[in-house]
């Protein structure tokens, strides 16, 4: 497809277990970004990577937070032993290259409720 | 510092009219200043952008105004549509690039036929 492709567009979990997050992002760009999107409020960073390597984690909230990137196209979003206030929704954007004003083109989106 | 303030949280106005949604930064790094349009179910995607090296820029119906010195940045719709009805982010960045956005709370804008 031409745009950013994340799935599952849904995904209901129990609190406690493991959750996996696909993004595929627009092909030929070479920066992938996470966000994530608590209800009535704007997308807060977590991580991006610049080809395999996560040039910036610092917005990951902590260590049950992890991402991969591993031949520089695909990306995973992984959270581990699930809580309720990661109940979200989880944005991925592609761009270009990460060190201009490439536009970032953003998903739709992985909604996540962790009951 | 690295919150962005946005106001007003919804916005109604007529179709035609013309909103203005408000944005205040404290970060004086930042020099990077989009704006975006989400519409339920979707991503946001990106509207305009000015850098801090003018005050206004003008894209079709939108338009951004910028106040350096008072750290705020304002969108404009003229002419407004009820097509135009979406939430608004403004958002902010540092090192003249796209990489690690802060983004603002959002307004929710309706614009009624």
């Amino acid at each position: 497809g031409a745009g950013v492709s994340q799935t599952p567009s849904n995904k209901v979990t129990e609190k406690g277990k493991y959750v996996e997050l696909r993004c595929d992002p627009i092909s030929g760009h070479t920066a992938l970004y996470w966000y994530r999107q608590s209800l009535g409020q704007g997308p807060e960073f977590l991580i991006y990577f610049q080809g395999t390597g996560a040039a910036d984690d610092s917005g990951l909230p902590n260590d049950r937070f992890f991402a991969v990137r591993p031949e520089g196209s695909v990306s995973t979003l992984k959270i581990q032993r699930t809580e309720r206030g990661d109940s979200a929704v989880y944005l991925c954007a592609s761009s270009l290259s990460a060190g201009s004003t490439g536009e970032l083109f953003f998903g739709e989106g992985s909604r996540l409720t962790v009951l | 510092q690295q919150q962005v303030k946005q106001s007003p949280q919804s916005l109604i106005v007529q179709k035609g009219g013309i909103p203005i949604i408000n944005c205040a930064y404290e970060n004086t790094a930042f020099d990077y200043f989009p704006w975006y349009q989400q519409f339920p179910g979707k991503g946001p995607a990106l509207l305009i952008a000015i850098r801090p090296d003018v005050s206004e820029k003008k894209e079709g119906r939108f338009t951004i105004s910028f106040n350096k010195s008072a750290k705020q940045f304002s969108l404009h719709i003229m002419d407004s549509q009820p097509g135009d009805s979406a939430t608004y982010f403004c958002a902010a960045s540092s090192g003249g690039s796209a990489r690690q956005l802060t983004f603002g709370s959002g307004t929710q804008l309706t614009v009624l036929p």
